[in-house]
């Protein structure tokens, strides 16, 4: 069974500080995406990343590959109450798709 | 409108009822999906299709009944609600199974 571990599960933080979010596997995937939740709605696709130490920025949100590809990490600059919402990652092995547990970030004005 | 669509959106029922939740997509996208979503779980498949009258089991497919008899629709049915089965249903489709998934705005199902 393929599992991918995310953490942490709860995020609460101030406007203008930083976060990291992870998301971890034994597992190597093919490729891993994250999406983004918000209350309500359904998740909407972030990024994809494919290539092992593949980095992705999208304007505050920088998105890592492990070399191995086993993990992933989602690091937010200057986080904003905008941001609030459900970040999920998923990967895709072997044509099965995982998705993680989901953290939950409260971004407080 | 072109996208995914879900209905109904809020849906009461009692145990041992019968309910069928509605998805429809404009894209013909191959691939359609089944999700759950329960705190603490994320996102558990339920089944998945490859293509019209072709469906196969996700992670949590008990107690759940699919049919892909078009392209663009893809109803989940619950044969005899459960308590168990109350949860947030979305659904999903994508143009391969490796590529991005779309997904619905999601179906409130509470079951009494």
């Amino acid at each position: 069974t393929q599992l991918l571990e995310q953490s942490p599960q709860f995020l609460s933080i101030q406007e203008g500080e930083n976060l990291t979010v992870y998301c971890n596997s034994s597992s190597v995937f093919s490729s891993l995406q994250w999406y983004r939740q918000e209350p309500g709605e359904g998740p909407v696709l972030l990024v994809t990343v494919v290539t092992g130490g593949e980095v992705k920025k999208l304007k505050r949100l920088t998105f890592q590959f492990g070399d191995a590809r086993k993990d992933s990490s989602l690091h937010i600059t200057a986080a904003q109450p905008g941001d609030t919402g459900l970040y999920l990652c998923e990967g895709t092995s072997y044509g099965k798709l995982t998705f993680g547990q989901g953290t939950i970030l409260t971004v407080h004005p | 409108d072109a996208g995914i669509t879900q209905s109904p959106r809020y849906k009461i029922t009692e145990t041992g009822r019968q309910v069928t939740l509605m998805c429809h997509q404009t894209w013909s996208h191959s691939y359609m999906f089944w999700y759950r979503q329960d705190l603490g779980h994320g996102l558990r498949l339920i089944y998945y299709s490859a293509a019209a009258d072709i469906t196969d089991k996700g992670e949590v497919p008990d107690g759940y009944v699919v049919s892909r008899s078009k392209t663009e629709n893809f109803p989940l049915t619950l044969e005899s609600a459960t308590r168990s089965q109350t949860s947030v249903y979305f659904c999903a489709s994508s143009t391969s199974g490796k590529e991005t998934q779309y997904f619905g705005p999601g179906t409130r199902l509470l079951v009494l």
